[in-house]
C-alpha cells in the first residue's frame, strides 16, 4: 500500500537552511504536495511538485524529488522563527481516483534563536 | 471567504457518548474529506466523497458514519464514543479535478477527547 515517512523532528539556528526529509512508497503518484501547520491550525499548502520534475524553486522554498529513491526534500532558506511549525510531505493525484492524498507523519520543526 | 469551517473547536465526550462534527464548506467544492491527527502518526484518512449523496470509506472508518446531503456539508457521526477516537479532527475539501496549485483546503480542526 501507500506510505510516507518522515522524521519527526529537525532543530535548527534562525538563519541557517533547513532541509526536511521525506521518502514514498507508490510510485504512480502525479503530485507530491508539502503541507504547514502552524500551532491550533489546520494544514496549509506550502507547494507541491509535479512528478515528471527534479526541482521546484518558490522564493526561500526549494522542493528536490529523486523519482527512482522515492526521495523528496524540502530547503527553507535563512530560517526564521515564524517557520516553526510541523511540514507534511503528501503524495497523490492519481487519475481515475477521488484525489485523495497520503500523508507523512509530520517532521515538527524548531527554529531556535 | 470562510473556507472550511468546523465546529466544535473542542469536545469532551464520556465513553459511550455520540456526538457529531460539523463541516461546511463554501468554495463549492465537489470533494471534501475527513482525517484524524494522532501525535507521532500523521493524518489518516477516515472517510471522504466525492460529491453530494456519495461517500466512501478511507483507512480507519470504523466507529464513524458521515452522510453528505449537500455540497456544502459533511458531517461526521461518532457513535459509542471510545477512548481511542481521541484526536484532532479535520475536514478538507478539494476541487473535483486535482488541481496541485490549490491542494486541499482544511478546516481548523476539533479536539476531541473522550474519558
Amino acid at each position: 500500500g501507500e506510505d510516507v515517512e518522515q522524521s519527526l523532528f529537525l532543530s535548527v539556528r534562525e538563519g541557517d537552511s533547513s532541509v526536511i526529509n521525506c521518502t514514498y512508497t507508490d510510485s504512480s503518484s502525479t503530485y507530491l504536495y508539502w503541507y504547514k501547520q502552524e500551532p491550533g491550525a489546520g494544514l496549509q499548502l506550502l507547494t507541491y511538485i509535479f512528478s515528471n520534475m527534479d526541482m521546484k524553486q518558490d522564493q526561500r522554498l526549494t522542493v528536490l524529488l529523486n523519482k527512482k529513491d522515492k526521495h523528496l526534500s524540502l530547503r527553507i532558506a535563512d530560517t526564521q522563527t515564524g517557520d516553526s511549525a510541523i511540514y507534511f510531505c503528501a503524495e497523490g493525484g492519481k487519475t481515475g481516483t477521488a484525489s485523495k492524498l497520503t500523508f507523512g507523519t509530520g517532521t515538527r520543526l524548531q527554529v531556535t534563536l | 471567504n470562510a473556507g472550511v469551517t468546523q465546529t466544535p473547536k473542542f469536545r469532551i465526550l464520556k465513553i459511550g457518548q455520540s456526538m457529531t462534527l460539523q463541516c461546511t464548506q463554501d468554495m463549492n467544492h465537489n470533494y471534501m474529506y475527513w482525517y484524524r491527527q494522532d501525535p507521532g502518526m500523521g493524518l489518516k484518512l477516515i472517510y471522504y466523497s466525492v460529491g453530494a449523496g456519495i461517500t466512501d470509506k478511507g483507512e480507519v472508518p470504523n466507529g464513524y458514519n458521515v452522510s453528505r446531503s449537500t455540497t456544502e456539508d459533511f458531517p461526521l457521526r461518532l457513535e459509542l464514543a471510545a477512548p481511542s477516537q481521541t484526536s484532532v479532527y479535520f475536514c478538507a475539501s478539494s476541487r473535483l479535478r486535482t488541481a496541485p496549485n490549490y491542494g486541499y483546503t482544511f478546516g481548523s480542526g476539533t479536539r476531541l477527547t473522550v474519558v
